[in-house]
């Protein structure tokens, strides 16, 4: 079956710091791939995806290569701020059963605190 | 532009009971997908909704049901509540179900089971 697997958390940062969350994936056909944040008391918002091999997505500072030869996804951001600090799930997106139907895994979830 | 509504915001029940969650899609997107997250966890698919019907379902038993109406919204029932069903509940839309597109989540229902 399909799995994700994040980087053990929480991560605590300074402002300002390089930030890098690990994803890695496992999957039966060829998935899109997914970074959702999870502000405190909210739903989950998309932060970005990649649907091929390659691609890179990118919001708001962040970016993530989607790479099929290391099954990975890892998030990262060159200057992280408070307003970052939340909790970021890393997903993947896959054919079930022969058909496209787009049921989304996740991983576990990583909490981020920055301060400044 | 709405998005993903969903109600109530939150919710108390004690075991043995039955509760609806409701959940209003995304202006535009046609597919209702429901989740379920326990605290600290990931969420997890429970099912989904395309056409009325329900297109795909996750390990959960048949005490989870659900519907979804010709204006696209849907509702989550839950019968014979157990301590463990405690957990956020997220509806999340697109339009179409296919791997591509991206789901919008609403920011869910918080269940707590007495």
């Amino acid at each position: 079956g399909n799995s994700v697997t994040q980087m053990e958390g929480p991560v605590t940062l300074s402002e300002e710091a390089f930030l890098t969350i690990n994803c890695t994936y496992t999957a039966t056909g060829y998935p899109s791939l997914f970074w959702y944040v999870q502000y405190p008391g909210e739903g989950l918002q998309l932060l970005l995806k990649a649907t091929k091999a390659d691609d890179k997505g990118s919001n708001k500072g962040f970016e993530a290569t989607y790479r099929k030869e290391t099954t990975s996804f890892h998030l990262e951001k060159g200057s992280v701020q408070v307003s970052d600090s939340a909790v970021y799930f890393c997903a993947l997106s896959d054919r079930a059963g022969g058909t496209s139907y787009g049921k989304l895994t996740f991983g576990q979830g990583t909490i981020l605190t920055v301060h400044p | 532009d709405a998005g993903v509504t969903q109600s109530p915001t939150h919710l108390i029940k004690t075991r043995g009971q039955q509760v609806t969650l409701r959940c209003s899609p995304k202006s535009g997107h046609d597919t209702v997908s429901w989740y379920q997250q326990a605290l600290g966890q990931g969420p997890q698919f429970i099912f989904q909704y395309y056409e009325e019907e329900e297109r795909q379902r996750g390990n959960f038993p048949d005490r989870f049901s659900g519907h979804q109406f010709p204006n696209y919204s849907s509702e989550l029932n839950v019968n014979a509540l157990l301590l463990g069903d405690s957990a956020l509940y997220l509806c999340a839309s697109s339009f179409g179900s296919g791997i591509y597109q991206p789901q919008h989540f609403g920011d869910g229902t918080r269940l707590s089971i007495l």
